[in-house]
């Protein structure tokens, strides 16, 4: 069963807009991990935030964290083309088990 | 370089037949995953391993098998009773906790005609 599911599941806007993706999850969890997918790829991790976390930046990324609802959102600020690809949430349960992740959301950046 | 790497990119074969996917690391982490992914959809724990000579299963085993023989290496066996087998694989390390960040390989797509 997938713990986070993303929304929107496809995202397009135009270069130097900003991207929300939003985030949902059913457990109780320890870490929330944001992965990023190019096309016919692997994953490349983005960021990582705790639960005892509210908000954490990198670059151009910006992740909240509300643990009361259970839900999570990535910013990506000043989208660029290369920015196009799917993102995905992952998740871990307080009980120590694996990574389960979401389904995605596909973001097109057009030029 | 230090990575991980999944041979060979693409994959074909015919129905019925067993076939094995690669995966090496030289990170020196002692975990490492399997996960499948169908087209438009996340990934799903196929197997995984936290340490030499033990794995255990992810959500969807049946019809694949792994071998952890030595700390670089995870090798993915698709078998014949795997009933839909066509689709991108790709395995992942970790540097020991399971919940830590993960490095993916860049996959490998399988095709069973």
């Amino acid at each position: 069963s997938q713990q986070g599911e993303e929304d929107p599941q496809a995202l397009s806007i135009q270069e130097g807009e900003n991207a929300t993706m939003n985030c949902s999850y059913k457990t109780s969890i320890n870490n929330l991990q944001w992965y990023r997918q190019n096309s016919g790829r692997g994953l490349v991790h983005l960021i990582l935030i705790r639960s005892n976390e509210r908000e954490k930046h990198s670059g151009r990324l910006r992740v909240t964290l509300d643990t009361s609802k259970k839900s999570s959102s990535l910013l990506i600020t000043a989208s660029r083309a290369a920015d196009t690809a799917s993102y995905f949430c992952a998740t871990d349960s307080s009980a120590g088990n694996m990574l389960t992740f979401g389904g995605g959301t596909r973001l097109m950046v057009k030029p | 370089d230090g990575g991980i790497t999944q041979s060979p990119k693409y994959l074909f074969r015919k129905e019925g037949q067993n076939v094995t996917l690669s995966c090496e690391q030289n990170l020196n982490h002692d975990a490492m995953y399997w996960y499948r992914q169908d087209p438009g959809q996340g990934l799903r724990l196929i197997y995984y391993s936290q340490i030499v000579n033990d794995f255990q299963k992810g959500d969807i085993a049946e019809g694949y098998s792994v071998s952890r023989e030595k700390k670089e290496s995870f090798p993915l066996t698709v078998t014949s009773a795997q009933k839909n087998p066509t689709a991108f694989y790709l395995c992942a390390s970790s540097i020991g906790q399971s919940s830590g960040e993960q490095f993916f390989g860049p996959g490998t797509r399988l095709t069973v005609l």
